[in-house]
């Protein structure tokens, strides 16, 4: 296993435009996290799935972002018409756990960089 | 979550120990603290995690005191590699990690 895999690693857009970008998860994980970093900035919380089910998501991820998980495996996340400030690093994160609290650590990929002009 | 406070940078000289600080003076009981750094350019990395007790992997060691407010990430023999930011976490949950903006080590010769 090469760990957690996203793509692409560099997207530019124009405003307006829709984009999506793929996760890989480690294939044992059940769990799967969306981050987005800006620069200078520790990376924030967009959203978790455990299995196929999206549990939470953060009140940053406004209507024009959706994400999917559907077989429990990979995830996509999408933003539509997209805006100067989606401008950011989107980190994606599995880990395994089970019940309420996860003993493991999380892993993160390289991350996709999205540039709106 | 807890709300965490690190120093905003350190310098460290290479060969020697990093130790890191981090206050965590609102910790739950049911609340671990978590240790991940990001290299420039890359996802976060883990480096480690405890509850009470002081752990050790083949990277770091992690120091909670006893009141479990604070605790300190040693890296025994930092090296340039070991440049980085790193983020002290607490959670008690599955479901996010706080980042907040960590403390930027730099390593020098």
């Amino acid at each position: 296993d090469t760990g957690v895999s996203q793509n692409p690693r560099h997207k530019i857009t124009k405003r307006g435009q829709n984009v999506t970008f793929r996760c890989d998860p480690i294939s044992e994980h059940n769990r799967l996290y969306w981050y987005r970093q800006t620069l200078g900035q520790g990376p924030e919380f967009l959203t978790y799935f455990q299995n196929e089910a999206q549990l939470e998501k953060s009140r940053l991820l406004s209507d024009r972002f959706s994400a999917e998980r559907p077989k429990g495996s990979f995830s996509t996340l999408e933003i539509q018409r997209t805006e100067q400030g989606d401008s950011a690093m989107y980190l994606c994160a599995s880990s395994f756990g089970q019940g309420f609290s996860s003993n493991y650590g999380y892993t993160f990929g390289s991350g996709t960089r999205l540039t709106v002009v | 979550d807890a709300k965490t406070t690190q120093p905003p940078s350190m310098d460290c000289a290479e060969g020697r120990a990093a130790n890191l600080p981090c206050n965590h003076s609102t910790i739950s009981g049911n609340e671990y603290v978590y240790w991940y750094r990001q290299i420039h350019s890359q996802g976060p990395q883990y480096i480690i995690h405890g509850l009470k007790n002081n752990e050790t992997n083949e990277m770091a060691s992690l120091i909670i005191t006893e009141d479990r407010k604070s605790s300190t990430l040693i890296l025994p023999h930092a090296t340039l590699r070991d440049t980085a930011v790193y983020y002290c976490i607490v959670t008690g949950t599955a479901s996010k990690l706080t980042f907040g903006t960590g403390t930027r080590l730099q390593v020098t010769l």
